[in-house]
Parts: structure tokens; C-alpha cells; sequence
């Protein structure tokens, strides 16, 4: 099992440009989640899905869309990138959410600089 | 809304040194408390987890206590090694906010041999 991987490990943007982060899940999951993880501030949600066809915002939703593609498959897009987005993305799933959360498995994450 | 606060690091000990790193929260509701571990390089792995209070989690050495009166979740190890240099995140997950994990800043631990 690969678990949950992401791509790409690492990407450079200028200011406007467009760009979409991957996410893809073998463990059968029903939640998805998206983190932007920055010095000293944690891990902060960005977008969750709590089950296939259904995505919810967090806490930090401006400036990103997400689509959940199919159960295995959650992406993250940066329409108009802004400096302010340059920071490490993960993604991450469990069995379920709300009242039946267990443990966040996460992929490796995603550099982002954007310039 | 809730939060979770991290002593701040860098954390440098030596090996077989005495580790405690501090975590203390706020929560609305009765929260579940996790610690993460993120290693040079890789995405978050859970360490250790304690979902009411008194109970004690435990894994690879650490262990937590939850601590509901003082409202705190403080990571221990009796004797760190090289490989344990790491950053540590302590979270949270409330039932009342629908579950979702709130992380804390973070704690890099740096041991050295």
C-alpha cells in the first residue's frame, strides 16, 4: 500500500499562475483533508471532504478550490497563485470524519513557493 | 474557538537525556488529544493519542497523559535517541467542532549523540 500520495514534491509559480496539487488515497477512505502547514502556526484546514461528492470548507479557504474526483482522488487548486501561498500543502484521509473520526494518515507533502 | 499551544522550540538535548515537551489546550466541547510526529522530509505520522480523561498514550517510548483538570497533554520520554529529532505537533479533535483536527505551532527537538 502506498498509502496517501501527492504530487508534485515540489513546484515554483509567479504571482498569477495557475496551478492544481494532486492527492490520491489506497486505503479506502471516506474523508480527505487539505493542511497548509507554515512556521510556527501548525497545520491549518484548508478543505475537507467528509465523503465522496461533498467538500466543506476550513479554516483558511480563500484563494483554493478542491474537488473530490472520485473516493481515492481530492485535489487542491490554486486559481491565481499569491505570494502569501507559498507554504508545505499536505493531504490527508481517514476512515471516517465528524463523530466516526479515527486517525489522519498524511502524504508527504507539497512545496510551494510562489514567487 | 479551540486551540492547542506548544512550548516553543528548538528543543536540543543529548542522547539518553530526559524529553518533555508542553501542550496545553482550550476546547468548547470533551476533546480527544493526539501528538504527530513529522520527520526530516516526510508528512505527519500520529505518535500517540488519549481520548478521555486519565487515560495515558503510549508508543515507540513516549507516553501522554490527559489531563483534563489542568487542561494539558505534555509529551515525555525517559531516554531520547538520535533518531528521535523530529518536529512533535499536539492536537486536538472536538466532538462539538464537528471533529476536526487544531493543531499546535510545533516543536522541533534536536538530539544530539
Amino acid at each position: 500500500n502506498a498509502g496517501v500520495t501527492q504530487t508534485p514534491k515540489f513546484q515554483v509559480l509567479k504571482t498569477g499562475q495557475s496551478m492544481t496539487l494532486q492527492c490520491a488515497q489506497d486505503m479506502n477512505h471516506n474523508s480527505m483533508y487539505w493542511y497548509r502547514q507554515d512556521p510556527g502556526m501548525g497545520l491549518r484546514l484548508i478543505y475537507y471532504s467528509a465523503s465522496e461528492g461533498t467538500t466543506d470548507k476550513g479554516e483558511v479557504p480563500n484563494g483554493y478550490n478542491v474537488s473530490r474526483l472520485n473516493k481515492r482522488e481530492f485535489s487542491l487548486r490554486l486559481e491565481s497563485a499569491a505570494p502569501s501561498q507559498t507554504s508545505v500543502y499536505f493531504c490527508a484521509s481517514s476512515v471516517g470524519s465528524g463523530r466516526a473520526l479515527l486517525t489522519q494518515y498524511f502524504g508527504p507533502g507539497t512545496r510551494l513557493l510562489v514567487l | 474557538g479551540d486551540s492547542v499551544t506548544q512550548m516553543e522550540g528548538p528543543v536540543t538535548l543529548s542522547e539518553e537525556a530526559f524529553l518533555t515537551i508542553n501542550c496545553t489546550y482550550t476546547a468548547t466541547g470533551y476533546p480527544s488529544l493526539f501528538w504527530y510526529v513529522q520527520y526530516p522530509g516526510e508528512g505527519l505520522q500520529l505518535l500517540l493519542k488519549a481520548t478521555k480523561a486519565d487515560d495515558k498514550g503510549s508508543n515507540k517510548g513516549f507516553e501522554a497523559t490527559y489531563r483534563k483538570e489542568t487542561t494539558s497533554f505534555h509529551l515525555e520520554k525517559g531516554s531520547v535517541q538520535v533518531s528521535d529529532s523530529a518536529v512533535y505537533f499536539c492536537a486536538l479533535s472536538d466532538r462539538d467542532a464537528g471533529n476536526m483536527l487544531t493543531f499546535g505551532g510545533g516543536t522541533r527537538l534536536m538530539v544530539k549523540p
